[in-house]
């Protein structure tokens, strides 16, 4: 099974700002990494696929970078909408499909 | 699109529920389904996976041998039937849609409300 970590748990950022979430996976799985963005009391939401590609309707703010073990998501310029968990997850070996353990963005 | 959960409640360990997924606003038959379920206040995990035409499914270890997954294409309806139930059950069950439809993406672009499980005494 891949676990991946994220880091750090909770981010503080000001609207405005610049954020870098960070995913780690066990073992290489190439560009089969994707983010979802969750607010409270919704469902997740699809950000970016194959690492680095938004998802339809997704802001430019949003992008995606990395491969192998090593991903990144980050948003620039926050908006106060932004403000929420961000997972990601895996589908390069599945079963079992596998998230990271979320980043909560939070107002600073 | 839309995916509406329901079926969810107040069971006790041991029992059995089966939580529904009604579809609408594209061609299901043609998509695979998920369910990812998350404890209040923590994170997600994948379940259960059923591709378009019911022939593979794929669980978690957590749930093999306690949940079946099942699809009804022509009612656009997708199930979770669990039995013995557990405490660390106690959830949000979301069907999620397949990003890909045809193939398998294995990611979800669509996902449901989330219905509300608990499994307590």
């Amino acid at each position: 099974e891949i676990v991946l970590t994220q880091s750090p748990v909770t981010v503080s950022v000001s609207p405005g700002g610049r954020v870098t979430l960070s995913c780690r996976a066990s073992q290489s799985v190439g560009t089969h990494l994707v983010w979802y963005q969750q607010k409270l009391g919704q469902a997740p939401r699809l950000l970016i696929y194959d690492a680095s590609n938004r998802a339809p309707y997704i802001p430019g703010r949003f992008s995606g970078s990395g491969s192998g073990t090593d991903f990144t998501l980050t948003i620039s310029k926050v908006e106060p909408e932004d403000f929420a968990v961000y997972y990601c997850q895996q589908y390069e070996n599945w079963p079992p499909i596998t998230f990271g353990q979320g980043t909560r963005v939070d107002i600073k | 699109v839309q995916l509406v959960e329901s079926g969810g409640g107040l069971v006790q360990p041991g029992g059995s529920l089966r939580l529904s997924c009604a579809a609408s606003g594209f061609k299901f038959s043609l998509y695979s389904m998920n369910w990812v379920r998350q404890v209040p206040g923590k994170g997600l995990e994948w379940i259960s996976f059923i591709t378009a035409s019911s022939r593979t499914q794929y669980y978690a270890d957590s749930v093999k041998g306690r949940f079946t997954i099942s699809r009804d294409n022509a009612k656009n309806s997708l199930y979770l039937e669990m039995d013995r139930l557990r405490d660390e059950d106690t959830a949000v069950y979301y069907c999620a849609r397949d990003s890909t439809y045809i193939s398998v993406a294995a990611t979800f672009d669509s996902w449901g409300q989330g219905v509300l499980v608990t499994v307590s005494p």
